[in-house]
């Protein structure tokens, strides 16, 4: 079992609908990142939140420690957001120096 | 500044030779990561640097895998003898200190290798 787990996998919406993206792990963390990568491979860290909540235009990144969950929030959503969306940890169970990565939730949004 | 900058984007090589990528940090970023990313998979950890020291070697980092920050700036990742499951995106990634806690994560486009 992954220490950082995804779902869905796979998203595809239309258009203008509301997107969530969730992330559980299951190790003691210090910070949590919420990355975009889009085709050809170039990431983009979205957020980095390690309590309560952060917002970025249409995005939103939730996190709750107790249960070790996070979600990533898409609002009105655009083809442009079509990418790959990767929730990564900083685990304290491997030392603070190395993110975790989750394997990614690919999403689509269809015009 | 321009961010993280790798190079080669592509490399498309025989099995058995060597390769070497080559990632520039943000300036003034003490600290320099290095990923490998396989198809359909997150990025799994190789190693990093603080300055010029490499301070942690994940296990997937085998002996024909090296990486040096000899000044503290740029560094290079080199794999000897390449193999087919050698196949991946590297990626590599900076940050200033204090991180993780209060630093981003900045990363390069990736290397992208791939062995005959």
């Amino acid at each position: 079992k992954n220490e950082v787990e995804q779902s869905p996998q796979n998203l595809t919406a239309q258009e203008g609908e509301f997107i969530t993206i969730n992330c559980s792990y299951s190790v003691g963390i210090s910070a949590l990142h919420w990355l975009q990568q889009h085709p050809g491979g170039g990431i983009v860290s979205l957020f980095m939140l390690s309590s309560g909540k952060k917002k970025h235009g249409r995005l939103i990144a939730t996190i709750n420690i107790q249960e070790k969950h996070s979600s990533l929030h898409i609002t009105a959503s655009h083809p442009r957001d079509s990418a790959v969306y990767i929730c990564a940890v900083w685990s304290s169970n491997f030392g603070n120096e190395k993110l975790t990565f989750g394997t990614g939730t690919r999403l689509t949004i269809i015009p | 500044d321009t961010g993280v900058s790798q190079d080669p984007r592509h490399k498309i090589t025989k099995r058995g030779q060597n390769v070497t990528f080559r990632c520039d940090p943000i300036s003034e970023h003490n600290r320099l990561y290095w990923y490998r990313q396989t198809l359909g998979q997150g990025p799994e950890f190789l190693t990093y640097f603080q300055n010029e020291a490499q301070l942690e070697k994940s296990r997937l980092l085998s002996d024909r895998f090296s990486a040096e920050r000899p000044k503290g700036s740029f560094s290079t990742l080199e794999i000897q003898r390449t193999e087919q499951g050698d196949s991946a995106m590297y990626l590599c990634a900076s940050s200033p200190r204090p991180s993780p806690n209060t630093g981003e994560l900045f990363f390069g486009e990736g290397s992208r290798l791939t062995v005959l």
